[in-house]
């Protein structure tokens, strides 16, 4: 199976902040690589898709890049409504997921 | 707007069986794949089982493979997780997800609100 590993495990930053979410595979995945939000007692969110395509409807504050067997979750300008855990997945085979990052407020 | 219901789970005994059920609306459900992916509570995501539009292409985790079985009914716009051979490790919420396109393509767009499945003695 591919290891999907992220970069922190938790977070504290503050409202207006700019954050950086790093997710690395355990083999090369190309694009393959989503990106979901998820907050307390509701379902995940899927933020972005193929590594960089905005899902729509999501704010543009958010934005993924890399390929192969790094990438990263930008947010700038965090809002109160982005205090979440965040989770990376591969979408290449076998879908697995990310440890999850929280992102809470400092 | 995208409508994934969850039903059927609840409290069951190591060994025994459980079938959860997922009724859709708001979208052409014929045209997508499907998929089951669960949450232990407090933990991560995994990713359960998956299939195609036409129910030709299925998969599942290793965790569940001989044990689960995934089906649909595009009739009835419903997808279905028959359990068996239930552990208590396999205790979470599971959620019924729709992909992004008809294929298996593992890009879980709409999400249902879950549904609880303990599994203990």
């Amino acid at each position: 199976d591919i290891q999907m590993t992220q970069s922190p495990s938790s977070l504290s930053a503050s409202v207006g902040d700019r954050v950086t979410i790093t997710c690395r595979a355990s083999q090369s995945i190309n694009n393959y690589l989503n990106w979901y939000q998820q907050k307390p007692g509701k379902a995940p969110k899927l933020l972005i898709y193929a590594s960089s395509i905005l899902q729509s409807g999501v704010p543009s504050r958010f934005s993924g890049s890399g390929s192969g067997t790094d990438f990263t979750l930008t947010i700038t300008s965090l809002q109160t409504e982005d205090f979440a855990t965040y989770y990376c997945q591969q979408s290449y085979t076998s879908y697995t997921f990310g440890q999850g990052t929280k992102l809470d407020i400092k | 707007e995208v409508h994934l219901v969850e039903s059927g789970g609840g409290l069951v005994h190591p060994g025994k069986s459980l079938r959860l059920s997922c009724a859709a609306s708001g979208f052409t459900f014929d045209d997508y794949a499907m998929h089951w992916v669960r949450q232990a509570p407090g933990k991560g995501l995994e990713w359960v089982s998956g299939l195609s539009w036409n129910s030709v292409s299925i998969d599942y985790a290793d965790s569940v493979k001989g044990r689960f079985f995934i089906s649909r009914d595009n009739a009835r716009n419903s997808v279905y997780l028959q359990m068996d051979s239930l552990r208590t490790d396999d205790t979470a919420f599971y959620y019924c997800v729709k992909d992004i396109v008809g294929a298996v393509a593992g890009t879980f767009e709409s999400w249902g609100q879950g549904t609880l499945v303990t599994v203990s003695s």
